[in-house]
């Protein structure tokens, strides 16, 4: 199976801050990664996918990047709707894996 | 408009087999390239993937779990279902089901407790 590797665990930060969420996978998953947003009693929102493309619908702030074994989430300009639980998932191979999830405050 | 719907018992006793349902629409599980995945998650804890399913019948399972899965869908292509024999308080999560590879589709989830 391949390991996904998320960091850091939990995240604080004031309005306007940008932010960024890492993910490390065991073995090369060739931009097979996907990043949720889950709010508390939700399911999980899909924001990117293809490691970099911005799902429909979901605000410009949001970014992904990366290839390889690391890959990133950055969310500019954090507002206070970003209040959420953030997990990566990687597609390339089966079983497909999720990462052990970031949990964002604001300070 | 894709909608996803999972259901199931609620609540069981330890042992006992747990089937799970998930039906949608807005999409035909007959075309090529769709997959249902099942999802679940415990209560606080991060997302696992246990099964899906693909258009042309294929079957794929966690490893951890596989003795213990089955992943089926209905002869109409809206419906999936997975059954998960020997329950125990380990299996107390919610369960999504998913329109795959990545999951731009969720149901809602159903809470699935094992108690006795």
């Amino acid at each position: 199976d391949i390991q996904m590797t998320q960091s850091p665990a939990s995240l604080s930060a004031s309005l306007g801050e940008t932010v960024t969420i890492e993910c490390r996978a065991s073995e090369d998953i060739y931009n097979g990664l996907a990043w949720y947003q889950q709010k508390p009693g939700k399911s999980p929102q899909l924001l990117i996918y293809n490691a970099n493309s911005l799902h429909t619908g979901v605000p410009s702030r949001f970014s992904g990047s990366g290839s390889g074994t690391q890959y990133s989430l950055k969310i500019n300009s954090l507002q206070s709707e970003d209040v959420a639980s953030y997990f990566c998932q990687q597609y390339y191979d089966y079983p497909f894996t999720f990462g052990s999830g970031t949990k964002l405050e604001i300070k | 408009q894709v909608t996803l719907k999972e259901s199931g018992p609620g609540m069981l006793q330890p042992s006992k087999t747990l089937s799970l349902t998930c039906s949608f629409s807005g999409f035909s599980l007959s075309t090529s390239g769709m997959v249902v995945s099942w999802i679940r998650q415990p209560s606080g804890k991060s997302l696992e993937w246990l099964a899906a399913i693909d258009w042309d019948g294929d079957k794929y399972y966690n490893p951890s779990l596989k003795s213990r899965l089955t992943v089926s869908k209905d002869t109409s292509n809206t419906q999936v279902f997975l059954k998960i024999t020997s329950v125990d308080t380990a299996d107390t999560a919610t369960y999504y089901c998913a329109r795959s590879n990545w999951f731009a589709y969720w149901g809602q989830g159903t809470l699935v407790t094992v108690s006795s």
